[in-house]
Parts: structure tokens; C-alpha cells; sequence
């Protein structure tokens, strides 16, 4: 049974260019988070996609979109890429927009912009 | 979410047992704590959830007292593959679409 699948692994970007991130929800789950994680700190919730709606946001900027496909796989996109941008890339899967409990990670996409 | 207090880091050896303990004062009564274990370039992995008194499973021991405003997490017997950086939640697991909130953790180092 596969587990949370993102793609690509690794990314670099110039400024002010535009990326998307993809991932696979592991089998059963309908629900998919994104997180942000700068280095040396935790994880921050970008948002989250059900039935193909975002249906909760984080404190992030409108350069950060995202979709959810009738598979349940969904794609990350960012604009306007900044330095601040960095970061390791983890997308979450769950099934029923369930909470604390039953989310499963992808090992991530680290982003770098330069 | 409930803000969660832990420490920032943690040192052991292995064979060893360690504790890492959670403060979370402003906890809510539907609220469950959760542990999350994270190695580097990797993303959480659920370790273990509960609500009160004590839960164990096969990895890892989650004591809670009865005023529930702080947690403990025990891991028996650690191994230098149980280095890693360890986060205390809460938050009430059976409202749809409430995100996981992330504090920065406690990184664990076990050593031979």
C-alpha cells in the first residue's frame, strides 16, 4: 500500500519564477494538507483540500494556490517565487478532513530558490 | 489549537529510557494530544494519541494526569535510530478540517 507521494523531490528556482508541487494521497484518503517547513523549524499549514475545495488556510500569501483533482491528488503552486520561499515542501494526507489523528506524510520537496 | 510548551532539545544514550514532557495549560476539553517523530528530510510519522491517563503501543508510552495540562512521552530503551525531532499537539481530533499546529519540537540525540 503506497503511501504519501510527492513529486519532485528536489527543486530549484530562480526568483520570481513560479513552481509546482504535486502529490499522490496514500490509498483510502481523500484529503490532502500542504506544509511549509523552514529549516530548523516545524512544520506550517499552508491549507487544506476537500472534495476538491480549499477548505481551511493558514496565514500564507495569495501567491500560494493550490487544487485537489478527482483522484484526490492535488498540486501546490507558488508565484512570484522569494528567497523566503526555501523550504521543505510536506504534503499530508488524510481520510474525512480528520484531525489530530490518521494524517500521513510524504517525505516532501525541498524548494530551493536562489 | 492549544499552544504547546516542550524543550527544545534533549540528550541520551542508548538503552536508555527517556522522557520528554509537553506543557499545554490552555488544553480543551475535546482536545486529544498527539506525537509526531520526524527525521531529517522526511515528514512526521504519528507516534501516539491520547486523552487521558496512560496509552501505550509498541513504539512509545503516553502518560497524561488528570488535570491534563501537561503530557509525557516515554520511549523504553532508546536506539540511535530513535534520534529525531519529537512534537507534542492538541487539538480535537474529531473536528473536520482542523489543521495540525506545529510548534518547532524537541530534537532528541541519542548517542552510543
Amino acid at each position: 500500500d503506497a503511501g504519501v507521494t510527492q513529486s519532485p523531490t528536489h527543486l530549484i528556482k530562480t526568483r520570481g519564477q513560479q513552481v509546482t508541487l504535486r502529490c499522490s494521497p496514500k490509498s483510502g484518503h481523500d484529503t490532502v494538507s500542504w506544509y511549509q517547513q523552514a529549516l530548523g523549524q516545524g512544520p506550517q499549514f499552508i491549507f487544506q483540500y476537500y472534495e476538491e475545495e480549499e477548505r481551511q488556510r493558514g496565514n500564507f500569501p495569495d501567491r500560494f494556490s493550490g487544487h485537489q483533482f478527482p483522484n484526490y491528488s492535488s498540486e501546490l503552486n507558488v508565484n512570484a517565487l522569494l528567497l523566503g520561499d526555501s523550504a521543505l515542501y510536506l504534503c499530508a494526507s488524510s481520510f474525512g478532513q480528520s484531525s489530530t489523528y490518521g494524517y500521513t506524510f510524504g517525505s516532501g520537496t525541498r524548494l530551493t530558490v536562489v | 489549537l492549544a499552544k504547546t510548551t516542550q524543550p527544545i532539545s534533549m540528550d541520551s544514550y542508548e538503552g536508555q529510557e527517556v522522557n520528554i514532557t509537553c506543557s499545554h495549560n490552555n488544553i480543551a476539553t475535546n482536545d486529544y494530544i498527539t506525537w509526531y517523530q520526524q527525521f531529517p528530510s522526511q515528514g512526521p510519522r504519528f507516534i501516539i494519541q491520547g486523552y487521558k491517563t496512560k496509552v501505550t503501543n509498541e513504539v512509545a508510552s503516553l502518560f497524561i494526569p488528570a488535570d491534563r495540562k501537561s503530557s509525557t512521552l516515554s520511549l523504553p530503551r532508546v536506539s540511535l535510530s530513535d534520534t529525531a525531532v519529537y512534537y507534542c499537539l492538541v487539538g480535537d481530533r474529531d473536528q473536520a478540517g482542523t489543521a495540525l499546529i506545529f510548534g518547532k519540537g524537541t530534537t532528541l540525540s541519542v548517542s552510543s
